[in-house]
C-alpha cells in the first residue's frame, strides 16, 4: 500500500538535544517536504527537496537541517540551536512538475521534557 | 500571508450538503485553487483542486466564481467523519502551500 510513513508518532526530547524525525515515502515521488505546525495555525514549510542531494530552505529553517540521499527518505533533525522545537511536524511528497498535490503523513509530534 | 479569506468556523446537519467559502481576490491568471483537510492530529489530506472550470471528484466538488476571485468546497452530503479544518491554498507551484488558519467545520448529528 503505498504512501509516506512518519515515525515516530511521539518523540519527546531534552533540552539541548538533537532529534532526528523519520520521514520514508514508497510513492517514488522526486519531491518531499518538511512543515512544522503550532497549535491552531496553519502549516510552515522547513525544508524541501525536490531531487536526490539536493534540498532547499524554507521558511523557517533556522533550528533544523535535513538531508537527502535517497529517493524515499527525507529525514529532519532538529538541533539544539531551535529554541522552541515542541510542535507537530508534518512531512509530504509530490511528483515533480505540473500542479501534482502534495501528499501527506500523520505526522510526529515532539515535545520538550 | 496565506492569500485567501476564510471563516474561522462552520456548522453543517449530518446529511447536509456543507458549503465552504474562499475568497482570493488577488489570484493571479496561473494560480490555482487546492482544498485539503485535515482531521484532528492527523496530516493534511488533498481533496480536489480547479483552475477556472467547476470540478468534481468522489469527495467533492469545487465551484470557482466566473472571476475568479472566490471559490466554494462543497461537501454534498457531509458525515461526522466530515469534521476537520478545511483549508483553502491559492498557488501557480505546488512546491510552495501556503497554509492559513483555515475553517473549522463541525458536522453534528
Amino acid at each position: 500500500d503505498g504512501g509516506i510513513t512518519q515515525s515516530p508518532k511521539y518523540l519527546f526530547r531534552k533540552e539541548g538535544q538533537n532529534v532526528t524525525l523519520s520521514c520514508e515515502q514508497n510513492l517514488n515521488h522526486d519531491a518531499m517536504y518538511w512543515y512544522r505546525q503550532d497549535p491552531g495555525q496553519g502549516l510552515r514549510l522547513i525544508y524541501y527537496s525536490q531531487i536526490v542531494n539536493d534540498f532547499q530552505k524554507g521558511d523557517i529553517a533556522e533550528g533544523y537541517s535535513v538531508s537527502r540521499e535517497k529517493k524515499e527518505s527525507f529525514p529532519l533533525t532538529v538541533t539544539s540551536a531551535q529554541k522552541n522545537p515542541t510542535a507537530f511536524y508534518l512531512c509530504a511528497s509530490n511528483p515533480r512538475g505540473g500542479n501534482q498535490p502534495q501528499h501527506f503523513g500523520d505526522g510526529t509530534r515532539l515535545s520538550i521534557l | 500571508d496565506a492569500k485567501t479569506t476564510q471563516p474561522p468556523s462552520m456548522d453543517c446537519a449530518e446529511g447536509r450538503a456543507a458549503n465552504l467559502p474562499c475568497n482570493h481576490s488577488t489570484i493571479s491568471g496561473n494560480e490555482y485553487v487546492y482544498w485539503y483537510r485535515q482531521i484532528h492530529s492527523q496530516g493534511p489530506q488533498y481533496i480536489i483542486h480547479g483552475l477556472k472550470n467547476n470540478e468534481t471528484n468522489e469527495m467533492a466538488s469545487l465551484i470557482i466564481t466566473e472571476d475568479r476571485k472566490s471559490s466554494t468546497l462543497i461537501l454534498p452530503h457531509a458525515t461526522l467523519r466530515d469534521t476537520a479544518v478545511y483549508y483553502c491554498i491559492r498557488t501557480y507551484n505546488t512546491d510552495k502551500l501556503i497554509f492559513g488558519t483555515g475553517t473549522r467545520l463541525q458536522v453534528f448529528p
